[in-house]
């Protein structure tokens, strides 16, 4: 079975600062990739997503990931943040298991903004 | 769009006691799940649907029971509420094409 790790649990840093959270995934087989932003007492909101493809994946809000199946990663980058950008981010893996789907969640990673 | 839809967003219960938690959605999509969500251990996956009449269970599904008798429904119920089911619990659906999970804005529950 799948399995994610978020290897950070939480994140500060400074506005206008760049960021990364890691995201590392358990197998080299074909996947399905995602990142989610949940930000306080909301549900999860899709940030991006890898089907297939290019390996750099842009998404909303200035994030961008970037799938390496190598090193069975992918990890989420933003050039400059905002204090908006505080949220707890989610990555996720779809697996396909006798035809069905299952989506095994990291345990997520507190980004906290700075002034 | 309504999307997913879940009630009630708070519940208080009292250990042993029985309720249901439901989730809609207006998207026609066949596969729904049901997650909860505890800090430090992200969502776990309680229970999926790939179809009405079709569910199978996910990585923590004791103590709960689903259903899916229309494409639109999917709800969880707890027979018999403990502490340890004291969650946020979410309710998501995932698109034919886009490969997704919509999620609603959740529920919280707490069993005292």
């Amino acid at each position: 079975a799948q399995s994610v790790t978020q290897l950070d649990s939480q994140v500060p840093v400074f506005e206008e600062a760049p960021v990364e959270l890691r995201c590392n995934y358990s197998s080299s087989v074909s996947v399905y990739l995602f990142w989610y932003v949940q930000y306080p007492n909301q549900g999860l909101q899709l940030l991006l997503k890898y089907l297939s493809g290019s390996t750099l994946v842009k998404g909303i809000n200035g994030f961008e990931a970037e799938f390496n199946k190598s090193q069975t990663s992918f990890h989420l980058r933003k050039p400059s943040v905002h204090i908006s950008d505080t949220a707890e981010y989610f990555c996720a893996v779809r697996e396909t298991t006798s035809g069905t789907y299952k989506y095994i969640f990291g345990t997520g990673t507190r980004l906290k903004v700075l002034a | 769009n309504a999307g997913v839809t879940q009630t009630p967003k708070f519940q208080v219960l009292k250990t042993g006691q029985s309720m249901t938690l439901q989730c809609a959605q207006d998207m026609n999509h066949e596969y729904m799940s049901w997650y909860r969500q505890d800090p430090g251990m992200g969502l776990r996956l309680i229970h999926y649907s790939v179809g009405a009449g079709i569910t199978d269970q996910g990585e923590v599904p004791n103590g709960y029971n689903v259903s899916r008798s229309t494409t639109e429904d999917f709800p969880l119920r707890l027979l018999s509420a403990a502490p340890s089911q004291t969650s946020v619990y979410f309710c998501a659906s995932r698109g034919p094409n886009t490969g997704e999970l919509f999620f609603g804005e959740g529920s919280r529950l707490t069993v005292l």
